[in-house]
């Protein structure tokens, strides 16, 4: 089955501390993953993906075969990164996208 | 930058009658896609179309649901006869190729069925 699971529904932590957005997957082949984020009353869009293996706005993902996570991380949690963030996979059928259930992560002051 | 837009940004109506979601896609992209989602839930997929015609579609998107590309710029969702569980935010996407590129969303459209 093809499956995208996040865990947390919410991480709250406080500005300047490491944050690390869990992403678990399901998938028999070989997958293309992505991290989408939603503002508050925006639309979501691309983070990254694992693929461009880059880094934007100081986020990270490494995708993990072995371990199947593709997992968010940024060292210093900023209060505008606040906002729902949404793993996604694309299987390679047809081109559409499966995604998680969403972490949505409340940075403090 | 070019964006997808979606008319209504809400939609209020009632059981049993038939609504029409607009999406305008990003001019050169070939493959369009609605998702939804239910308040609290995930993001889900519905269907994606391409060449005029459906690719792919969930189970979700049974006989009440249609999409059109009516001309070269429109992209519709029609739900024949609206069901209270069709209460949604429903997302238009696009994108210009298939293979691992990004889907520009639109801002979505609430509907709301009483």
């Amino acid at each position: 089955a093809q499956r995208v699971t996040q865990p947390e529904k919410l991480l709250s932590v406080f500005k300047g501390a490491p944050v690390e957005l869990k992403c678990n997957y399901s998938y028999s082949g070989s997958p293309e993953l992505f991290w989408y984020v939603q503002y508050s009353r925006q639309r979501l869009q691309l983070l990254l993906r694992h693929i461009s293996r880059e880094s934007i706005k100081g986020f990270t993902a490494d995708l993990n075969k072995g371990e199947t996570s593709f997992h968010l991380k940024k060292p210093f949690a900023q209060e505008e990164d606040s906002a729902m963030y949404y793993c996604a996979l694309y299987p390679n059928q047809g081109g559409k996208l499966i995604f998680g259930q969403g972490t949505e992560l409340s940075v403090k002051p | 930058e070019p964006e997808v837009t979606q008319t209504p940004s809400h939609q209020v109506t009632q059981m049993g009658q038939e609504v029409i979601l607009r999406c305008v896609p990003i001019s050169n992209h070939l493959y369009f896609y609605w998702y939804r989602q239910i308040l609290g839930q995930k993001v889900e997929f519905l269907v994606s179309f391409y060449n005029n015609e459906i690719s792919e579609k969930s189970e979700i998107f049974d006989d009440q649901f249609s999409v059109e590309r009516p001309d070269g710029s429109n992209f519709t969702l029609k739900i024949r006869s609206t069901k209270l569980e069709d209460s949604a935010m429903y997302f238009c996407a696009s994108t210009r190729t298939v293979v691992g590129y990004e889907q520009y969303f639109g801002p979505g459209t609430r509907l709301t069925v009483t």
